[in-house]
């Protein structure tokens, strides 16, 4: 069975540094990968997937990950946090049959002023 | 708008009671969801319908039921509701173009 670890559950960072959020997948099979942000009290926005594509995949408002096949990974960078990044983050793997989500614990993204 | 609507987005309700949540997707999609996301804000799915055909059912109690009247439409009802029911519910829908999820409905039990 497909799984997912989020590696960190909170993450804090100041604004215009580095955001890396950590994500492990396990999958018997080559598997799709999500991040998706859900902001307080509102609904799954999808941020980027990587579906057997290009191994760097990017997204909306300046987000990228990295699919590193040897260390099954799959994690979320952006050079610079902005205040209105904060949020909490999914990483996300798809099943092989059926299009079952399997979600991560998810982490909590803080951005300091 | 093209999207997957829920309603209610919002529901109180005391235990005990019997409840639906609604959902369509105007996107053409053959394959709907419900996830749940619990107070730790953990997404698991319940449930998923093929063209109005259940094809997924996790381990979920029999008081949930899932109906899908067509494939543009699948409802959730909850039975003799419990105080751990409470959480939020998504719906979503898949096409050639991936998920869709709908805003979600926080369901609150007291």
């Amino acid at each position: 069975a497909q799984s997912v670890t989020q590696l960190d559950s909170h993450v804090s960072v100041s604004e215009g540094t580095p955001v890396l959020l950590r994500c492990n997948y396990s999958s018997s099979y080559s598997p799709s990968l999500f991040w998706y942000v859900q902001h307080p009290n509102k609904g799954l926005q999808l941020l980027l997937k990587y579906t057997s594509a290009a191994t760097l995949v990017k997204g909306i408002n300046g987000f990228e990950a990295e699919f590193k096949k040897s260390e099954t990974s799959f994690h979320l960078t952006k050079p610079s946090a902005h205040m209105s990044d904060a949020a909490e983050y999914f990483c996300v793997v798809s099943e092989e049959y059926g299009n079952k989500l399997v979600f991560g614990a998810g982490t909590i993204l803080r951005v300091k002023s | 708008d093209t999207a997957v609507s829920q309603t209610p987005k919002y529901l109180v309700t005391q235990m005990g009671n019997d409840k639906s949540i609604k959902c369509e997707q105007n996107l053409g999609h053959d394959t709907m969801y419900w996830y749940k996301q619990d107070s730790k804000k953990f997404l698991k799915i319940m449930f998923s319908y093929n063209n109005k055909e259940l094809i997924i059912n996790e381990t979920v109690p029999n008081r949930f039921s899932p109906k899908s009247p067509d494939k543009a439409h699948l409802n959730l009802h909850i039975n003799s509701l419990e105080l751990g029911d409470s959480a939020v519910y998504f719906c979503a829908s898949t096409g050639t173009d991936g998920y869709t999820f709908g805003s979600g409905t926080r369901l609150t039990v007291v």
